[in-house]
């Protein structure tokens, strides 16, 4: 079992249309979380970070939940430009040692 | 944030030759990792550069295959020897400003896409 799974999709999503998918964990022990955008041929980039009591940053909406041991990522109103794929990383340890899952592709159409 | 660059950028090998990959950071960072990641695939941690010291490699990575050097704080190489086609990638520099938070930011190079013909 991978350690950090996605549901690769793609997730082909209207133009202003909400769409939220999942990341799951197998390390009960992992301290933190994140979502990163790739765009096509470039690196990674910190989308934000996930915190226990869920967070909001304008459209995006993140969550956590350790029970179930896995991540959630919502975007509102989606706009072309959202279309990427979205990497859930979670970091295993304190002081590095972050974990990638494969991604989940994000297509947004007219 | 910090500013990671990479060179190559790009470049096309041929097998049984090597490569030499610089990364260069403006600031001086604690923590530098080195990533590959393969056609259709997420990234896999090849290894943490360590300052002054051998690299620490993960599972399936060793220091033959891939030699790396932290002369200092801001600045990293990654070799890979002895090419075959399946070390056709891209690698990734990246480094961790603030290890000690548990919401340290990961930032990366922009890549060194590396074709293996």
């Amino acid at each position: 079992r991978k350690e950090v799974e996605q549901d690769p999709g793609p997730f082909n999503v209207p133009e202003g249309a909400t769409v939220a998918f999942n990341c799951t964990y197998s390390n009960s022990a992992s301290q933190s979380f994140f979502w990163y955008r790739q765009d096509c041929r470039k690196e990674p980039k910190l989308l934000m970070s996930v915190y226990s009591s869920g967070n909001e940053d304008g459209r995006f909406t993140a969550q956590l939940n350790r029970a179930s041991q896995y991540i959630s990522l919502l975007i509102r109103d989606s706009k072309l430009s959202d279309s990427a794929t979205y990497l859930c990383v979670v970091n295993k340890f304190n002081r590095g040692k972050f974990q990638f899952g494969a991604g989940t592709q994000v297509v947004v159409t007219p | 944030s910090a500013v990671i660059s990479q060179k190559p950028s790009r470049d096309i090998c041929q097998r049984g030759t090597s490569l030499t990959i610089q990364c260069q950071v403006d600031s001086q960072v604690t923590m530098m990792f080195w990533y590959r990641q393969q056609p259709g695939q997420s990234l896999t941690l090849i290894a943490t550069a360590n300052q002054g010291s051998e690299a620490t490699y993960e599972s399936g990575f060793v220091i033959d295959k891939f030699p790396i050097s932290r002369p200092n704080l801001t600045f990293s190489t990654l070799t890979v020897s002895n090419m075959s086609p399946e070390d056709s990638s891209i690698y990734l520099c990246s480094v961790v400003e603030q290890p000690e938070a548990n919401t340290g930011e990961l930032f990366f190079g922009e890549g060194s896409r590396l074709t293996v013909l």
